[in-house]
């Protein structure tokens, strides 16, 4: 079953914050988070796994609360690149390998 | 450079017409997929392979076939387009710890009239 994601959509000023969250129902191995530019592929942000810490580079970052079935993203003092839509995957026990897709946040940063 | 290369990126195919979109990746990942991209719906994943020699079903996979030879390749066939089959697909390799995240592929924008 496909992971839920809120918001659909985002618009901010440069240098705000988002959170993007990402629900499931189903017990969870790990989440993953990418970010997809217009016309392009979905590129690679981070994992986070079951037992694993928060983790993050630079601006963005992520927690997964394993009770919960849930992960929010976090981007801080937003920059114009990272426009784009973000989708969050996710891995089951006994699937782990398998990445079951949320429908996206269409995120737009704004000069 | 490494990664996974997807041909081609675009086609246009009449109904009932068969087509093949190649996938190959030089990371020496053994886990790839196929994925279709459609407005609203993000990723749904048609069919997967964990080695050479073994695939298996994803969450849409009628009308698809898939194969996996090599480590390297894992072609997608259609076997009677239809236009309920246009989409956007992308490949994606992983390794089977999946600790480092899917590569995707540029993806091929598949128009079926």
């Amino acid at each position: 079953q496909q992971p839920v994601q809120s918001p659909q959509a985002v618009i901010l000023r440069e240098g705000e914050d988002a959170v993007i969250n990402c629900s499931s129902s189903k017990a969870l191995y790990s989440v993953h988070w990418y970010r997809q530019k217009h016309g392009e592929a979905p590129v690679f942000l981070m994992i986070l796994l079951k037992g694993g810490e928060q983790k993050g580079h630079e601006k963005i970052s992520a927690s997964f609360n394993e009770k919960k079935q849930q992960s929010s993203l976090y981007l801080t003092a937003s920059q114009l690149s990272y426009s784009g839509t973000y989708f969050c995957g996710t891995a089951s026990f006994g699937s782990a390998r398998q990445l079951t897709f949320g429908s996206g946040t269409q995120l737009t940063v704004l000069p | 450079n490494a990664g996974v290369t997807q041909t081609p990126k675009f086609q246009v195919l009449k109904t009932g017409q068969s087509m093949t979109l190649q996938c190959a990746q030089d990371m020496n990942h053994e886990y790839m997929s196929w994925y279709r991209q459609d407005p609203g719906m993000g990723l749904r994943l048609i069919h997967y392979s964990v080695g050479a020699g073994i695939t298996d079903q994803g969450e849409v996979p009628n009308g698809y076939n898939v194969s996996r030879s090599t480590t390297e390749d894992f072609p997608l066939r259609l076997l009677s387009a239809a236009p309920s089959q246009t989409s956007v697909y992308f490949c994606a390799s992983s390794s089977l710890t999946g600790t480092y995240g899917y590569t995707f592929g540029s993806g091929t924008r598949l128009t079926v009239v």
